[in-house]
């Protein structure tokens, strides 16, 4: 079955930690995002890659980091940098040249809480 | 600044129509889609509209006014499986989605 992985469900973490999310898809899709979401609040993109070995900063990007070493994986740092690291991350991806539509594939999404 | 607004909440019982608007101001402007996520899931795609008018898909329809940079989301029959959040998001001149702050629906028996 095609489709995006994201591992774990849940986390959770001691302050002054660095944690990192896991995000994959076999949809061969070119581009991947990372989006935050507070409760009740809309989705805040963080990092996005349209090609591999090459990334872009969004909106909130401080306090985290990013790669894109394969097509496939687009795996999220969460750093001690990063204030209010406690929210619920999406990982999505889109094939690039049909992305008209503005249909963005998401994961499940993992929940991280710092302790 | 980008900003695409839309009402916090809405009520109605099952069976009744109902409306979500979303105005947007963002810089350039290349569609206008609608996302559904239920509380605990991942958002997943309902609808687009690149140009001005009324897309239907089922009981889902979804309409854009470009001049007026407005677009909603009518949804009909409602069900209860519809109580969820629902996201208008623009796709800018950067390549990059952004959505509006969400609308959440409750659907009563």
């Amino acid at each position: 079955d095609g489709g995006i992985t994201q591992s774990p469900k849940y986390l959770f973490r001691k302050e002054g930690q660095n944690v990192t999310l896991s995000c994959e898809q076999n949809l061969n899709h070119d581009a991947m995002y990372w989006y935050r979401q507070d409760p009740g609040q809309g989705l805040r993109l963080i990092y996005y890659s349209q090609i591999v070995n090459d990334f872009q900063k969004g909106d909130i990007a401080e306090g985290y980091s990013v790669s894109r070493e394969k097509k496939e994986s687009f795996p999220l740092t969460v750093t001690s940098a990063q204030k209010n690291p406690t929210a619920f991350y999406l990982c999505a991806s889109t094939p690039i040249g049909t992305s008209g539509r503005n249909e963005q594939f998401f994961g499940p999404g993992t929940r991280l809480t710092v302790l | 600044g980008q900003s695409l607004e839309q009402p916090s909440e809405v009520t109605a019982v099952e069976g009744a129509i109902v409306q979500i608007n979303c105005t947007y101001q963002t810089s350039g402007f290349y569609g206008l889609s609608w996302y559904q996520q239920h509380d605990g899931g991942a958002p997943t795609f309902l609808s687009y509209n690149a140009l001005d008018g009324l897309e239907e898909t089922g009981r889902f329809s979804s309409f854009l006014s470009r001049s007026d940079s407005y677009g909603y989301l009518l949804l009909q029959e409602l069900q209860m499986k519809d109580s969820a959040s629902y996201f208008c998001a623009v796709r800018d001149d950067t390549d990059k989605l952004i959505f509006g702050t969400g609308t959440r629906l409750q659907v009563f028996p």
